[in-house]
């Protein structure tokens, strides 16, 4: 079983619709979920984080964890082109020594055509 | 606030040379992370720095590798002999509060 999935992309959307990310993770423990964006060549860019259950917003973007199900969502609202990249669900490694380590999945490609 | 520096941006080597990898973390952050990325797989997790000590070093593949952080300033990673399987991109991480954790551009090596 792969650490943390996110749903097999690529993922199109028009401009102006709600793009939605999906993952799973395996560590039960985990206690911090991070979004990362990553556009072609570039390093991946912290863009969210979530610690608990529910939902947390950040202007067009909404984090929802639930840590029962062990599902971490990302929306993104009036997409952009300029949201074109791929984004990474990272949660945080929780155990001990590994504290601080983060699990990443192999990303959704996300594309916003106008 | 300048970010997280990695040098050289690519790096292309021969099988059974030596490549070091170099990382700047962002000033004043105790927290360093190296991470790397293969071909076609998700990025994953080498080792972890807390100043000059290695937290966690349980991500690196096998004794070819070798990091430091001297003084607990730049970090390298050489890779000695590199072999084909070793080539990807290699990230860079560091972190203030051990949570957030914000990334270098990236080094990709590539060993023909």
């Amino acid at each position: 079983q792969k650490e943390v999935e996110q749903n097999s992309g690529p993922l199109s959307v028009p401009e102006g619709a709600i793009a939605s990310l999906n993952c799973t993770y395996s560590d039960r423990g985990s206690q911090s979920f991070f979004w990362y964006r990553q556009y072609s060549g570039k390093s991946p860019e912290l863009i969210m984080s979530i610690y608990s259950n529910g939902d947390k917003e950040d202007g067009r973007f909404t984090a929802q964890l639930n840590k029962a199900s062990q599902y971490v969502s990302l929306l993104i609202r009036d997409s952009q082109p300029s949201d074109s990249a791929t984004y990474l669900c990272a949660p945080e490694a929780h155990r001990g020594s590994t504290l601080g380590r983060l699990y990443f999945g192999r990303g959704t490609q996300l594309t916003v055509w106008p | 606030e300048a970010g997280v520096t990695q040098f050289p941006s690519h790096s292309v080597i021969e099988k059974g040379q030596t490549v070091t990898l170099r990382c700047d973390p962002i000033s004043g952050h105790d927290n360093l992370y190296w991470y790397r990325r293969v071909m076609g797989k998700e990025i994953k997790f080498l080792l972890h720095f807390v100043k000059e000590s290695k937290q966690d070093e349980s991500g690196m593949p096998n004794n070819r590798f070798l990091a430091e952080r001297t003084g607990g300033t730049y970090s390298t990673l050489k890779v000695q002999p590199a072999e084909l399987e070793d080539s990807g991109v290699y990230f860079c991480a560091s972190s203030q509060d051990r949570v957030r954790q914000f990334f270098g551009p990236g080094t990709r090596l590539t060993v023909l």
